[in-house]
């Protein structure tokens, strides 16, 4: 049984980075069959995918063209975890932000239990 | 604004049947799986339907999904209180090379 454990701060000054960390339990950063992801509940409550990394023999990225250039999906193996960045953050950037397993058929089967991010100064 | 569009409600009595429509276009429904998701206040997302109509262990089999060109639908069928949820669906999209949502359904249960 997967499970995924979300940490990070909820506040988040405008123009500052936003970094939110996601443990594994159960599976592996490094599986070759899952990818590990970041998405993003605002406000209004639209879910949005804002990228990915996996690995399949070396490290794969992905990012959604909403936040391309200010977004940076880490993985740590050492950890068994993987860390969101978002840089120049804006109060547009205000959400609750989930981590999610990919695992193929099941496409985003285990999430983390969600963290409310607030851009305020 | 969504890449999928869902009507934002839907409502139902117990013990009837309802559905609840998914529409995309040929970059994602037309050309990939679909995934239903129930989501309740304060809580994350719960994969309830995967690759179009399979259901996950554990999920009962009164929630059924079909798709049909670049539409997809999610039916409840003997509808209970405890459905009373918000409902996503999603899927990969080609030109994005992302997964995509639906803006979601409110289910009422009257």
């Amino acid at each position: 049984q997967v499970h995924l454990q979300q940490s990070g701060p909820g506040l988040v000054k405008p123009s500052q980075t936003l970094s939110l960390t996601c443990a594994i339990t159960g599976d592996s950063v490094s599986s070759n069959t899952a990818a590990w992801n970041w998405i993003r509940q605002s406000p209004s409550g639209g879910l949005e995918c804002l990228g990915r990394t996996y690995y399949r023999s070396k490290w794969y990225y992905d990012y959604a063209i909403s936040v391309k250039g200010r977004i940076t999906i880490s993985p740590d193996t050492s950890k068994n975890q993987f860390t969101l960045h978002l840089n120049s953050v804006t109060p547009e950037d205000t959400a609750v932000y989930y981590c999610a397993r990919d695992q193929p058929p099941y496409f985003f089967d285990s999430w983390g239990q969600g963290t409310l991010v607030t851009v305020s100064s | 604004q969504s890449v999928l569009t869902q009507s934002p409600s839907a409502s139902g009595t117990p013990g009837q049947r309802v559905t609840m429509s998914c529409s995309g276009s040929s970059s994602n429904i037309g050309n990939n799986y679909v995934y239903w998701y129930q989501q309740f206040p304060g809580t994350a997302p719960k994969l309830l339907i995967y690759r179009n109509n399979q259901r996950p262990s554990g999920v009962p089999d009164r929630f059924s999904g079909s798709k049909s060109g670049t539409s997809a639908s999610l039916a409840i069928s003997g509808l209970r209180s405890e459905d009373e949820a918000d409902y996503y669906c999603a899927a990969w999209d080609d030109s994005l090379s992302g997964g995509v949502f639906g803006g979601g359904t409110k289910l009422t249960v009257l």
